[in-house]
């Protein structure tokens, strides 16, 4: 019973290097979304994908590209990373709106990605 | 725009004490409210939640209930222990297809023995 899986857990990167987080989900859920935590900033929203095919800007998503793979998977590229970018990055999913779904949200354990 | 703002923390209480963090909300439409924890070095988990006007969520001691005439959903608990040590978050979710929660910035609460 995985839910939401999110590789790496942990990164280190030298300013103007990349990298791609990998997301995936096995709850059939429709939409998917990329968050960053910093500390008194809560959670802010990079990106996200309504739908299998679409994705769009969130809060932030300066910096960033995003690729829905397929309806299970939803990658966050950083193309030539900054110390800006050093934070907690949370992957999370929801299923189709309706009286099962009350909007939650289901959050993979994050990933660490530190910039210098 | 839609927005959740909650109490500043950090919130330091000795076990057993009464706990309140206040959280309130702007929205269009009839958003589902919730609650989320997370614990130091993990994810978040759900908490609570509540999906429409004067409905009360609870779960493990801690209840909120959804105000709409003072667009709140504050989260209450009557004896706090020390595992109730996290950060909390308040969040809001207007449930059509695709949307996003948008969160508070979060409410650390710090129980001692």
């Amino acid at each position: 019973n995985a839910g939401v899986t999110q590789t790496p857990k942990f990164q280190v990167l030298k300013t103007g290097q990349s990298m791609t987080l990998q997301c995936a989900q096995d709850m059939n859920h429709n939409s998917m979304y990329w968050y960053r935590q910093d500390p008194g900033m809560g959670l802010r929203l990079i990106y996200y994908s309504a739908s299998e095919g679409t994705t769009d800007k969130g809060e932030v998503p300066n910096g960033y590209n995003v690729s829905r793979l397929n309806k299970r998977e939803f990658s966050l590229r950083l193309e030539s990373a900054a110390p800006s970018q050093t934070s907690v990055y949370f992957c999370a999913s929801k299923g189709l709106a309706g009286a099962a779904n009350t909007g939650e949200l289901f959050f993979g354990e994050g990933s660490r990605l530190t910039v210098l | 725009g839609d927005s959740v703002t909650q109490m500043e923390g950090p919130v330091t209480l000795s076990e057993e004490a009464f706990l309140t963090i206040n959280c309130t909300y702007t929205a269009t439409g009839y958003p589902s409210l919730f609650w989320y924890v997370q614990y130091p070095g993990e994810g978040l988990q759900l908490l609570l939640k509540a999906t429409k006007a004067d409905d009360k969520g609870s779960n493990k001691g801690f209840e909120a209930t959804y105000r709409k005439e003072t667009t709140s959903f504050h989260l209450e608990k009557g004896s706090v222990q020390v595992s109730d040590s996290a950060v909390y978050f308040c969040a809001l979710s207007l449930r059509q297809a695709g949307t996003a929660l948008i969160f508070g910035k979060g409410t650390t609460l710090s129980v001692s023995s």
